[in-house]
């Protein structure tokens, strides 16, 4: 039972423009939802989160949308730089972490 | 600095062995985690542990096994009834549910195991 969904496996934008990546979620007890950057061969790196009480939560380029009533949130960067290009995972926290499957964001230049 | 430390970086174990993957922080977490990452499925989560001597199974526990004897150790076994063992494990650690706020997890660098 996937219980944090993120449909697209790849997104792909022109320098400075917006990223949007987008995330689903199914369990109404997540209290907490975060996003994390992660480079190959490496381990996930934090980027930003979200309390389940807010609906959008801004630091600097990036800036995390959350939409309860649809279990839903998404990632929006700008502008893109081409330094972003990774895989995004969208996670979301209760007593343990669950994550979704990945988005790998690629910033042309 | 504090971090987590995973060994080895890379692993590779015959069939029907045993392997221990080992996950050490120094930033006085109470939690940590294991998770499995293989390509279009994300991570996910092997097992946890909240507080020393205590552990859960996650999603994929099969397999596997761990123990928790000390706060700055999570050791993860991919035992021979792991069908499909050959992955990039991740060792993760947080505050714990005690602690209120995001729980950030900070990951390890990752061990990839080949099965031949």
């Amino acid at each position: 039972d996937q219980q944090v969904k993120q449909n697209s496996p790849s997104l792909s934008v022109q320098e400075g423009r917006i990223s949007i990546l987008n995330c689903d979620y199914t369990n109404s007890m997540f209290d907490y939802f975060l996003w994390y950057k992660k480079y190959p061969a490496e381990g996930p790196t934090f980027l930003i989160s979200i309390s389940s009480i807010k609906d959008k939560n801004e630091d600097g380029r990036f800036t995390v949308f959350l939409n309860k009533s649809a279990k839903h949130l998404s990632l929006h960067i700008v502008p893109s730089q081409p330094g972003d290009s990774a895989v995004y995972f969208c996670a979301a926290s209760a007593r343990d972490m669950r994550f979704g499957a990945g988005t790998r964001l690629t910033v042309k230049p | 600095d504090g971090g987590i430390t995973q060994s080895p970086k890379y692993l590779f174990r015959k069939e029907g062995q045993n392997v221990t993957l080992s996950c050490e922080q120094n930033l006085n977490h109470d939690a940590m985690y294991w998770y499995r990452q293989d390509p279009g499925q994300g991570l996910r989560l092997i097992y946890y542990s909240q507080i020393v001597n205590d552990f859960q199974k996650g999603d994929i526990a099969e397999g596997y096994s761990v123990s928790r004897e000390k706060k700055e150790s999570f050791p993860l076994t991919v035992t021979s009834a792991q069908k499909n063992p050959t992955a990039f494990y991740l060792c993760a650690s947080n505050a714990g549910h005690i602690v209120r706020g995001a729980n950030v997890l900070t990951f390890g660098a990752g061990s990839r195991l080949t099965v031949l």
